[in-house]
């Protein structure tokens, strides 16, 4: 079955610094991957898409790439700032049905000053 | 912009009451979903729907039905409740036009089951 991981639950590093987060996944080959923000108590917030002829997407401070051989997916964050400090989730098309969507569980950064 | 509404930010219930939780999406969504979210299990989908009066399982619809009469509401049920339901609820809204997949998020009901 479908299965994806996100690399360590808690990630820290220095304010200024870049961010990499990993998503990976197995049995499925995703048409598209999306990344979320999540803040403590609140929803996740849509951030980027990135589709499986797209080797790669920038969105001001955020670069996503997309290896489908690998069964990869990796979010930048660069010159990253403390307000940058939440979970990041990863989501891909479920593979019974392309109108849902299956959550990695996430991986939580901080940016510390 | 988007907004998708949840009837409550906190809630408590004793086991074995109805519990009825609400969302509302006002940006005329066909696809609405619910979701629990529980600390290492992430985000699981409870059940979603397609259009008005149309539903379908996710992956744990065990002990929870939905309700879909407007299209831009979407209700939650838990039958009966029990403390293993303890968790935050977050309910979610997709259009089924173009190629837009976002899902748009309310900002969750954390539920407590005494």
């Amino acid at each position: 079955s479908q299965k994806i991981e996100q690399n360590s639950e808690a990630l820290n590093i220095q304010e200024g610094k870049t961010a990499t987060l990993t998503c990976n996944y197995t049995n499925y080959s995703p048409a598209y991957l999306q990344w979320y923000r999540q803040d403590p108590g609140r929803g996740p917030v849509f951030l980027l898409l990135i589709r499986e002829n797209e080797k790669e997407k920038r969105k001001e401070r955020l670069k996503v790439t997309f290896d489908t051989t690998l069964k990869q997916s990796l979010f930048h964050i660069t010159a990253s700032q403390p307000a940058d400090s939440a979970t990041y989730l990863c989501a891909l098309p479920s593979s019974g049905s392309a109108r849902q969507l299956t959550f990695g569980s996430g991986t939580q950064l901080t940016v510390l000053p | 912009d988007v907004k998708v509404t949840q009837s409550s930010r906190y809630l408590v219930k004793r086991t074995g009451e109805k519990v009825f939780l609400e969302c509302v999406q006002d940006m005329d969504h066909e696809n609405m979903f619910w979701y629990r979210q529980d600390p290492g299990l992430g985000l699981r989908l409870i059940y979603f729907s397609y259009d008005v009066k149309m539903k379908e399982k996710g992956d744990i619809p065990e002990g929870y039905s939905v309700s879909r009469e407007k299209k831009e509401r979407f209700s939650l049920i838990l039958e009966s409740a029990s403390t293993n339901q303890t968790s935050m609820y977050l309910c979610a809204s997709r259009t089924g036009q173009g190629t837009s997949y976002e899902q748009y998020f309310g900002p969750g009901t954390r539920l407590t089951v005494t």
